[in-house]
């Protein structure tokens, strides 16, 4: 089984100043695990993904995330906030067992960015 | 279009009534997803098919939900005897035939948003 947790369902920044949004996984497997965001009235776009081959993932709009397998967290850091990025993120995973191919969602977190 | 589209984009029904969902994937995208996003709270699995082979209905809450794909492309997802713990955003993903063990990645429609009364 795999599941997702992100620790903090609202975080606010200061524009100019760094994100950090927290998510610890488990799974029974060898995790695929990746990072959506969500715009109103948009669809989800992925921000980066990790499998298995770095462990510092870089991302589009210069998200990174790095997965720490000893800590089992795959928290999304980024050095300097944008007006733009106030949105809802989503920490996501699949493992390889079985054929399932479905992505399991966290309950999300949503970005403000304070002016 | 380009992407993955969803229609209607927001539907209103009375409790009782059915519903149907639509989704156009990226074109020669062979895999397709079903998930529900209740408010605030993060997309859940409802059901996938590769081509018009529905491989996977394990999330689909109850037997009043029913998806098919027949030719392999467009997918709808149909709610009979809606009720009101069905308003939720539906979501659509596709994605594309990839390597064996491969992971490709899943492009997400708008979603429909719909609401019981």
């Amino acid at each position: 089984a795999q599941s997702v947790t992100q620790l903090d369902s609202h975080v606010s920044v200061s524009e100019g100043t760094p994100v950090l949004l927290r998510c610890n996984y488990s799974s029974s497997y060898s995790p695929s695990l990746f990072w959506y965001v969500q715009h109103p009235n948009k669809g989800l776009q992925l921000l980066l993904k990790y499998t298995s081959a770095a462990t510092l993932v870089k991302g589009i709009n210069g998200f990174e995330a790095e997965f720490k397998k000893s800590e089992t967290s795959f928290h999304l850091t980024k050095p300097s906030a944008h007006m733009s990025d106030a949105a809802e993120y989503f920490c996501v995973v699949r493992d390889h067992s079985g054929s399932a191919r479905q992505l399991t969602f966290g309950s999300g977190t949503q970005l403000t960015v304070l002016p | 279009g380009a992407g993955v589209s969803q229609s209607p984009r927001y539907k209103v029904a009375k409790r009782g009534q059915d519903v149907a969902l639509r989704c156009d994937p990226i074109s020669g995208h062979v895999s397709l997803f079903w998930y529900q996003q209740a408010l605030g709270q993060g997309p859940e699995f409802l059901t996938y098919f590769q081509n018009e082979a529905q491989l996977d209905k394990s999330g689909l809450p109850s037997d009043r939900f029913f998806a098919e794909r027949p030719e392999g492309s467009v997918s709808t997802l149909k709610i009979q005897r809606t009720q009101q713990e069905d308003s939720a955003v539906y979501l659509c993903a596709s994605s594309a035939p990839g390597l064996a063990g491969g992971l490709n990645e899943q492009f997400f429609g708008p979603g429909t948003r719909l609401t019981v009364l």
